[in-house]
């Protein structure tokens, strides 16, 4: 069974601050990559996925992935980040054995001071 | 056209009674999952339905859970018997088919067991 981790639980930033979250993922087949975001109270959004193709994936809202696939991994970047960007952020794997279903991270919070 | 809807958002139960958590796919979409996220912990696949149909059922617990999806009508995520442990957010997301790997997320119902 495939199993995602986020090395940081808890991340803390000020504004205009870069931003690496990590992701690992086991599983030997082939996989999609996606990075959600919950913002308070709200539900899960999309921020990017890599399904193939050119392995640095652009999302929304300034953010990027890269997936490199000697490491299994698939961290999260952002160059700058803002106060807004306050949120949890999941990383989640569907393998090719698993239909739609997704495993998820832990998850990371992230603070941003403003 | 309405995003994933799932009501209560917030549901207080004693231990003992039973718990019913309804979702409302995307209009269009006919496939369901549930995810639970326990305290400080990513979300964990429960189940995937299809119209009428439980397709995968893996991640729920054996006993006091159920699910279904009737033909007419929200998804039915259904706890008997709570005991405090099962206090977590479900979350429920919905695709259009078994083809399109992104899913769509609802707002999640926070259930605390009293």
């Amino acid at each position: 069974a495939q199993s995602v981790s986020q090395h940081n639980h808890h991340v803390i930033l000020s504004e205009a601050a870069s931003l690496e979250l990590g992701c690992n993922y086991s599983y030997g087949g082939t996989v999609n990559l996606f990075w959600y975001v919950q913002y308070p109270g709200q539900h899960l959004q999309l921020l990017l996925k890599y399904f193939s193709g050119d392995p640095l994936v652009k999302g929304i809202k300034g953010f990027e992935a890269e997936f490199i696939k000697s490491k299994f991994s698939f961290n999260l970047r952002k160059p700058s980040v803002q106060w807004s960007d306050t949120a949890e952020y999941f990383c989640a794997v569907n393998a090719d054995n698993a239909g739609n279903m997704l495993t998820f991270g832990g998850g990371t919070r992230l603070m941003v001071k403003p | 056209n309405a995003g994933v809807m799932q009501n209560p958002r917030h549901l207080v139960r004693r231990r003992g009674q039973e718990a019913r958590l309804r979702c409302s796919p995307m209009k269009g979409h006919s496939h369901v999952y549930w995810y639970r996220q326990l305290p400080e912990e990513g979300l964990k696949f429960m189940v995937y339905l299809q119209k009428e149909n439980i397709i995968d059922e893996s991640g729920m617990p054996k006993e006091r859970f159920s699910a279904e999806f009737p033909k007419e009508g929200p998804s039915i995520l259904r706890i008997q018997q709570v005991v405090r442990g099962d206090s977590a957010a479900y979350f429920c997301a919905s695709s259009p088919d078994l083809f399109t790997t992104e899913a769509f997320f609802g707002q999640g119902t926070r259930l605390t067991v009293v």
